[in-house]
């Protein structure tokens, strides 16, 4: 099976843009989540989905949003971009609570 | 929420060497995976081990939930080992909760 596909791989915006993050799960994986990775904050939950439905949200704010589709594929927003949002964004879907898989991750710097 | 607390921050072995990674965790857990970050950024799972031991290769896991611990062996190193690995655990509510990682470089 194909593994998770994230797009793009690299993106420069600058402050104030939104920008529209795709991860493409494994087959068969319903449940999508999104994580932030920075030098200073870690590896932090942005949400998880499951069928269409977000489950849990971590402590981000509203400029950052999410939705998945009925095929499972799942998209990620930041609207209102900041410097502090540059990261590594992280996709990962799984089957079962054992089998998580992530992602390349998408390299986002804002200027 | 819950802590996880991962040590040493910092590990630089001779290839060949064993090391140990520790990872506490301040609550119950019924999930919890070591990861392997490689140099362009790709997470890699080692283990799901929320409790027992569990052995792959060169690399073995121990989980002692009832002490909040757990433990990841490096044996006979070598330079491919280098990376962050990480320790992540989950209570149930979907979300991974991941250590700051111990960063090891395995010297030739």
């Amino acid at each position: 099976k194909a593994g998770v596909t994230q797009t793009p791989r690299y993106l420069i915006k600058t402050r104030g843009q939104q920008v529209t993050l795709s991860c493409s799960p494994i087959s068969g994986h319903r449940s999508v989540s999104w994580y932030q990775q920075t030098p200073g904050q870690g590896l932090q939950f942005l949400f998880e989905y499951f069928s269409e439905t977000q489950r849990n949200k971590g402590n981000f704010p509203g400029r950052f949003s999410g939705r998945q589709f009925s095929n499972s594929r799942s998209e990620m927003n930041v609207s209102t971009l900041e410097l502090g949002d540059s990261a590594l964004y992280l996709c990962a879907s799984r089957y079962t609570q054992e089998t998580q898989y992530f992602g390349p991750g998408t390299r986002l710097l804002v200027l | 929420g819950i802590q996880v607390e991962q040590s040493p921050p910092d590990l630089i072995l001779q290839e060949g060497a064993n090391s140990t990674l520790r990872c506490n965790f301040s609550d119950s857990v019924n999930n919890l995976q070591w990861f392997h970050q490689n140099p362009w950024g790709q997470l890699i799972i080692l283990f799901y081990i929320p409790s027992g031991t569990k052995q792959n290769g060169r690399l073995s896991a121990t989980t002692v939930a009832t002490e909040r611990y757990s433990l990841l062996y490096i044996s006979s190193s070598q330079t491919t080992d280098s990376g962050v690995y990480f320790c992540a655990v989950e209570i149930g509510d979907y979300k991974l909760s991941f250590g700051a990682g111990t960063t090891v470089t395995v010297r030739a």
